[in-house]
């Protein structure tokens, strides 16, 4: 059965300041992989996706992640970090056959500093 | 405006009620979920529903049941609500075997007392 391992709780960030979100992930297969964003009292919002090709992958308002098979990660970035990207953010990984079955990590909560 | 709708967004009620949540997507998936997010914001799967059929049902209690009375609907029925059972509720929905993602709806915060 596959898991996602987000190590990070939470994270403070300085507005303008660059951004990593760790996620690592268990699956026996080439896995499909995604970044949620949540805000408060919100739903959730795909923000990029990864099912195979090029690793480095680009998403929605500016993030992008990176595959790496020999790590089992998909790490989340952001160059420049905006106030408004206070959420919570969420990775999760799915199985490749069958019907799809997200499995989410416990998400991290980014704060952002002035 | 295309979406998951879930309707009611709030619900407060008593222990030992039954009540429903509903849940409308108009993007032509053909499988819809519903998720349980406690407090500690942790997501768990409860059911999957394609093309009206059942195709995940994780270990929920039988006080839970959901239905689909056509693929753009999902309906999630709870009787004898108990305090364990307050939570946000999503529904989401997706192209089965595209491997898609999901799309979200806002969400049903739902309160026991």
């Amino acid at each position: 059965a596959q898991s996602v391992t987000q190590p990070d709780i939470h994270i403070t960030v300085s507005e303008g300041a660059s951004l990593e979100l760790r996620c690592n992930y268990s699956y026996g297969a080439t896995p499909y992989l995604f970044w949620y964003v949540q805000s408060p009292g919100q739903g959730l919002q795909l923000l990029l996706k990864y099912f195979s090709g090029d690793t480095l992958v680009q998403g929605i308002k500016g993030f992008e992640a990176e595959f790496k098979r020999s790590q089992s990660s998909f790490n989340l970035r952001k160059p420049s970090v905006h106030w408004s990207d206070a959420a919570e953010y969420f990775c999760a990984v799915g199985q490749n056959t069958g019907f799809q079955k997200l499995v989410f990590g416990t998400g991290t909560r980014l704060l952002v500093s002035p | 405006d295309t979406a998951v709708s879930q309707t009611p967004k709030y619900l407060v009620t008593q222990m030992g009620n039954d009540k429903s949540i509903k849940c409308e997507q108009n993007l032509g998936h053909d499988t819809m979920y519903w998720y349980k997010q406690d407090s500690k914001k942790f997501l768990k799967i409860m059911f999957s529903y394609n093309n009206k059929e059942l195709i995940i049902n994780e270990t929920v209690p039988n006080r839970f049941s959901p239905k689909s009375p056509d693929k753009a609907h999902l309906n999630l029925h709870i009787n004898s609500l108990e305090l364990g059972d307050s939570a946000v509720y999503f529904c989401a929905s997706s192209h089965t075997h595209d491997g898609g993602g999901y799309t979200f709806g806002s969400g049903t915060r739902l309160t026991v007392v």
